[in-house]
């Protein structure tokens, strides 16, 4: 049973045209909310952490919102260079059998601006 | 952030051979976590290295096809044994700072397998 979903799996843009990526949990007990961006044959860049609900944070023309239940990760007036995949993971007190400190990945939203 | 180099940045392997990779850290860290990214599916932790320890492995991962080594606390390896094409992969090593239950994890730039 996957412990984080996100939606879309892919989502083309305009540029300039805003949007919004989601990430849902169903682990309880959350310690933390985590965002990268993932550019092809890179490894995961760090993005943010959230880690209560009702927290949001900025960085250039991302935003990133947290709920009990999901995040939300808006596009502002995004560019082609803002094309990659955007991943979402939790870290959480109550999956059974956890390891300490393990994140638990999505599969991914794959973003691609055109111009 | 951390600076996580990984060698080899890619490699074309021959199915039954062995594969080490090699994760260097620009600052000492606790734990180092080794992830397996494949086609279209999310990381998937294999294992946790500590030094000083052997290192804890996922449900699903065993040490005799995925043995660690962590003889420091910047240098780890990750050995991909008698490999087959389902062990056609990204490996990514990577670091968390701050502790094993606060901080950001960071990761290398990953190694690329691809198992004929």
């Amino acid at each position: 049973e996957d412990q984080v979903t996100q939606s879309p799996e892919a989502l083309r843009l305009q540029e300039g045209e805003s949007s919004s990526l989601n990430c849902s949990y169903t682990v309880s007990g959350l310690r933390g909310l985590f965002w990268y961006r993932q550019d092809p044959g890179k490894g995961p860049e760090f993005l943010f952490t959230l880690y209560s609900a009702g927290e949001e944070k900025e960085k250039e023309r991302l935003k990133a919102t947290l709920t009990k239940k999901e995040s939300f990760l808006h596009i502002t007036a995004p560019k082609p260079e803002d094309s990659a995949t955007y991943l979402c993971a939790v870290q959480a007190e109550g999956v059974r059998g956890s390891t300490l400190g393990r994140l638990y990945f999505g599969r991914g939203t794959q973003l691609t601006v055109w111009p | 952030s951390a600076v996580i180099s990984q060698k080899p940045s890619r490699d074309i392997c021959q199915r039954g051979t062995s594969l080490t990779i090699q994760c260097q850290v620009d600052s000492q860290v606790t734990m180092m976590f080794w992830y397996r990214q494949q086609p279209g599916q999310s990381l998937t932790l294999i294992a946790t290295a500590n030094q000083g320890s052997e290192a804890t492995y996922e449900s699903g991962f065993v040490i005799d096809k995925f043995p660690i080594s962590r003889p420091n606390l910047t240098f780890s390896t990750l050995t991909v044994s008698n490999m087959s094409p389902e062990d056609s992969s990204i490996y990514l090593c990577s670091v968390r700072y701050g502790g094993a239950l606060t901080g950001e994890l960071f990761f290398g730039e990953g190694s690329r397998l691809t198992v004929l």
